[in-house]
């Protein structure tokens, strides 16, 4: 079965700093997706950023951007210029290709942003 | 957004009664999930759906079941509501060849 870990339950930073939020899961698939949600207070589920497992290229929306190390199976999440906005739940997931398209999550991370 | 609806959005309820939660959709997509979300286990499946009347299992499904009679309707039901079923449900939705999943707004249930 497929696991997603989030080792760090809570992290903060500065307003317009730069902080990564780590993520590492286990699959024995080759073919996959990862995304990253943000969940602020509202409880809204929001897609911050997916990844294919295909692509070589890490992806990039706006101030967020991912490290993929295939290989080594970790999915960082890089927020730069944080914004108040930011602060919320920030929850890994893992998806294989087909399978009923289920997504594994992970325990999350929840953002503080400090003036 | 997506087009889900969770009803209710939240509720109370005593051990040992029925509850039956519902996710609508109008965007005519093939999967539908319930989730729970709890404090330290992040979002975990209950149960999915890949079709009308078409259901499966996911990793906490003891003490749930489903059904799904139309494309856009999916019911989730506590036979006999316990303690450890307070929790926050969302339900879900994908494509067959999507990627992202769209999620509805939640419900809070709260079991005394």
């Amino acid at each position: 079965a497929q696991t997603v870990t989030q080792s760090q339950p809570e992290m903060s930073v500065q307003e317009a700093e730069t902080v990564t939020l780590s993520c590492t899961y286990d699959t024995s698939e080759s073919d996959y997706y990862l995304f990253w949600y943000k969940q602020p207070p509202s409880r809204q589920m929001i897609l911050v950023i997916r990844q294919e497992a295909y692509k070589q290229q890490n992806a990039t929306e706006n101030r967020f951007s991912v490290n993929f190390q295939k290989a080594a199976k970790s999915f960082s999440l890089k927020i730069s210029d944080s914004q108040l906005g930011d602060a919320a739940m920030y929850f890994c997931a893992y998806r294989k290709t087909g399978g009923g398209n289920k997504l594994t999550f992970g325990t999350g991370t929840q953002l503080k942003v400090e003036l | 957004d997506a087009g889900i609806t969770q009803s209710p959005r939240h509720k109370v309820t005593e051990t040992g009664t029925p509850v039956t939660l519902r996710c609508h959709q109008t965007e005519n997509h093939r999967y539908m999930y319930w989730y729970r979300q709890d404090p330290g286990h992040g979002l975990r499946l209950i149960h999915y759906s890949y079709g009308v009347k078409d259901t499966d299992k996911g990793e906490v499904s003891d003490g749930y079941s489903v059904s799904r009679s139309k494309t856009e309707d999916f019911l989730l039901t506590l036979e006999s509501a316990t303690s450890s079923q307070t929790s926050v449900y969302f339900c879900a939705i994908s494509e067959s060849r999507g990627t992202e999943a769209f999620f509805g707004q939640g419900t809070r249930l709260t079991v005394v």
